[in-house]
């Protein structure tokens, strides 16, 4: 167990809907990393939040949005999802001094949209 | 631009040793990390090489050349619950990038 929850577990959506996504990270922890992990695109660094800050975008569609609150933990929002959305959803954190490597992942949200 | 290649698959005895090879390109370059994936499950950190060398915990082992651009996982004493993808990852520019990973099936 790293730590580090999300919820909910599975998602089951239609296309066109919205979804969101929560992450707590592990006590401590001021950063939250959100991934996306498919069959054919491997894992996929979406964006990345230190202290409710926004500190790096990778490759976040448009569609989807994420923040992180004055409590740290942190909602992913998918919106006007398609088929091709259905993958796993990490977030992860890392400690306030650690390196960008070393970062501890929460269970995953399996979203499929159907 | 940032790209990480490593093979696919490999396959290994247990109780044999191992090493998946992981190159990079990466702007920036930091540092080269090593995680651990079992099916269904979430990528679990293993290692982290910022400086050139080899880094040992425990069975396994981390190896960075920064002039090569290349860097290694070494399992020793392979055991059927190594059986898992692994995943190397740089950062950089971004925060981190991960390659494709490497499925090992250890065998009896």
């Amino acid at each position: 167990d790293s730590g580090v929850t999300q919820t909910p577990k599975h998602l089951i959506t239609a296309t066109g809907q919205r979804v969101t996504l929560r992450c707590s990270p592990r006590s401590g922890d001021l950063s939250v990393y959100w991934y996306q992990q498919s069959l054919d695109q491997g894992l996929q660094f979406l964006i990345h939040y230190y202290n409710g800050e926004e500190r790096a975008k990778g490759n976040i569609l448009e569609r989807f949005s994420a923040q992180q609150f004055p409590d740290l933990h942190s909602e992913l929002n998918l919106s006007s999802l398609e088929l091709g959305d259905s993958a796993l959803y990490f977030c992860a954190s890392s400690a306030p001094l650690a390196p960008y490597n070393e970062q501890f992942f929460g269970p995953g949200t399996r979203l499929t949209v159907l | 631009g940032q790209s990480l290649e490593q093979p696919s698959e490999v396959t290994a005895v247990e109780g044999a040793i191992v090493q998946i090879n992981c190159t990079y390109q990466t702007s920036g370059f930091y540092g080269l990390s090593w995680y651990q994936q079992h099916d269904g499950g979430a990528p679990t950190f293993l290692s982290y090489n910022a400086l050139d060398g080899l880094e040992e915990t425990g069975r396994f082992s981390s190896f960075l050349s920064r002039s090569d651009s290349y860097g290694y996982l070494l399992l020793q004493e392979l055991q059927m619950k190594d059986s898992a993808s692994y995943f190397c990852a740089s950062s950089g520019d971004t925060p981190l990038v991960f390659g494709k990973g490497t499925r090992l099936s250890v065998i009896a």
